[in-house]
């Protein structure tokens, strides 16, 4: 098992331009989270799918930010327009269907907006 | 909203050394506690969980203390290697029917001199 993959793992952007993040979570896992980790805030929950639907985004800190998972292998999340503030690194997240257990996460993306 | 407090921020423990990590949670609905592991440029990684009905759950140098009525859990680490020095988060999930979503507390970083 590949465990859950991201891309990329490092991301230089200038303010103002869009940035997509990728996530592909692991086969047979039905719920994906999107966080983000800073020094200030720690981890935060910013959107999480279950079964390919969102089903809480209270988490997303604006408009600029959107999430979308088309299908059981793939999400991504977007920031148009990026901002410095932005800067982060981005985990996404996947668990098996059942009882709580534990998350797998991927090796984040870390953003930089310049 | 900060559900789980976390502490101590940073600690530092001298080889062969018990490292203790603290946590308390305000939601008495928290069913599920498991420990994440999270060494630099890698996202966390499940360490150990534990669910109210037992007060201990140890696995190798790994042990979590639960005291259900203080609404505390603590992580120990005996005999601290360099290699154990991360960062650590406890969390906390709701019950699996309400969403089932990880709260994390704010980490703590571990440092371990040899």
């Amino acid at each position: 098992d590949a465990g859950v993959i991201q891309s990329p793992r490092h991301e230089v952007t200038e303010m103002g331009q869009e940035v997509t993040l990728r996530c592909k979570p692991i086969s047979g896992h039905d719920y994906l989270f999107w966080y983000r980790q800073t020094m200030m805030r720690g981890l935060e929950l910013l959107i999480y799918f279950n079964n390919n639907v969102p089903i809480d985004d209270s988490g997303m800190p604006e408009d600029r930010f959107s999430a979308k998972m088309p299908n059981a292998s793939f999400s991504t999340l977007k920031i148009q327009p990026s901002e410095p503030r932005d800067s982060a690194v981005y985990f996404c997240a996947s668990r098996p269907p059942g009882p709580p257990g534990g998350y797998t996460f991927g090796s984040g993306t870390r953003l930089t907006v310049v | 909203q900060q559900q789980v407090k976390q502490s101590p921020q940073s600690l530092i423990v001298q080889k062969g050394g018990i490292s203790i990590i603290n946590c308390a949670y305000e939601n008495t609905a928290f069913d599920y506690f498991p420990w994440y592991q999270q060494f630099p440029g890698k996202g966390p990684a499940l360490l150990i969980a534990i669910r109210p009905d037992v007060s201990e759950k140890k696995e190798g140098r790994f042990t979590i203390s639960f005291n259900k009525s203080a609404k505390q859990f603590s992580l120990h680490i005996m005999d601290s290697q360099p290699g154990d020095s991360a960062t650590y988060f406890c969390a906390a999930s709701i019950p699996f029917n309400a969403g089932n979503m990880l709260t994390f507390g704010g980490g703590t970083r571990l440092m371990v001199k040899p």
